[in-house]
């Protein structure tokens, strides 16, 4: 089974803090994705990468940077954390070519909660 | 900028009728993809259409894909409790923002 695993289930922080949210996939997939969720906006697309070290845009990348040293890991960095950045936060992974990927496995989420 | 849209955004239902959702993109689709994320769930993969004017079945789901890879639609006949979730439309990019179906027995 694809398992898709997430640092955190929930996670509080202060405004200005640096926040690094983790995810690892196991099953040596190209693409990773992360999105925010927020209810009455869907999923909203914050960063992907479909190589190592490689990364692109989503709709909402302001306030956010992402890491991907590793093929099987991918991190959300929110280098001040904003109380409009209060979340759930979704990782996802997936085979073939980013713009025509083929199914996504999503992660567990982690909520972060910004006072 | 590319668009999905879905509608409806909320549909509440009696168990055993029966429950469509419709998604439209602005641009052409090169596939679609469904999800359902259950109440306090990640989204789970339903399925993927690539070919214009596919119809999928997965028991009592029928997925469609329209002519021009603009649309789709996905239709659950005779609901059950265990349907009860957000479905969405959409590519790796880019989703729709759901149509959440709730079911009474």
């Amino acid at each position: 089974d694809v398992k898709v695993t997430q640092s955190s289930r929930y996670l509080v922080k202060r405004t200005g803090e640096k926040v690094f949210l983790e995810c690892v996939q196991d099953m040596d997939h190209e693409n990773m994705f992360w999105y925010r969720q927020d209810p009455g906006l869907g999923l909203r697309l914050i960063y992907f990468s479909y190589d190592v070290k490689m990364k692109e845009k989503g709709d909402i990348p302001e306030g956010y940077s992402v890491s991907r040293e590793k093929k099987e890991r991918f991190s959300l960095i929110l280098e001040s954390a904003s109380t409009n950045q209060t979340s759930m936060y979704l990782c996802a992974s997936s085979s073939g070519l980013a713009g025509v990927a083929n199914e996504q496995f999503f992660g567990p989420g982690t909520r972060l909660t910004v006072l | 900028g590319q668009q999905v849209m879905q509608i409806p955004q909320y549909q509440h239902v009696q168990e055993g009728e029966d429950f469509t959702t419709y998604c439209n993109s602005s641009t052409t689709l090169s596939n679609i993809q469904w999800y359902k994320q259950r109440p306090g769930g990640h989204p789970v993969f339903l399925i993927q259409l690539v070919k214009s004017g596919e119809v999928k079945k997965q028991k009592r789901l029928t997925f469609q894909f329209g002519e021009a890879k603009k649309n789709s639609s996905l239709h659950i006949t005779a609901t059950q409790t265990t349907d009860v979730g957000t479905y969405f439309c959409g590519t790796a990019l880019i989703f729709g923002k759901g149509t959440t179906l709730s079911v009474s027995s």
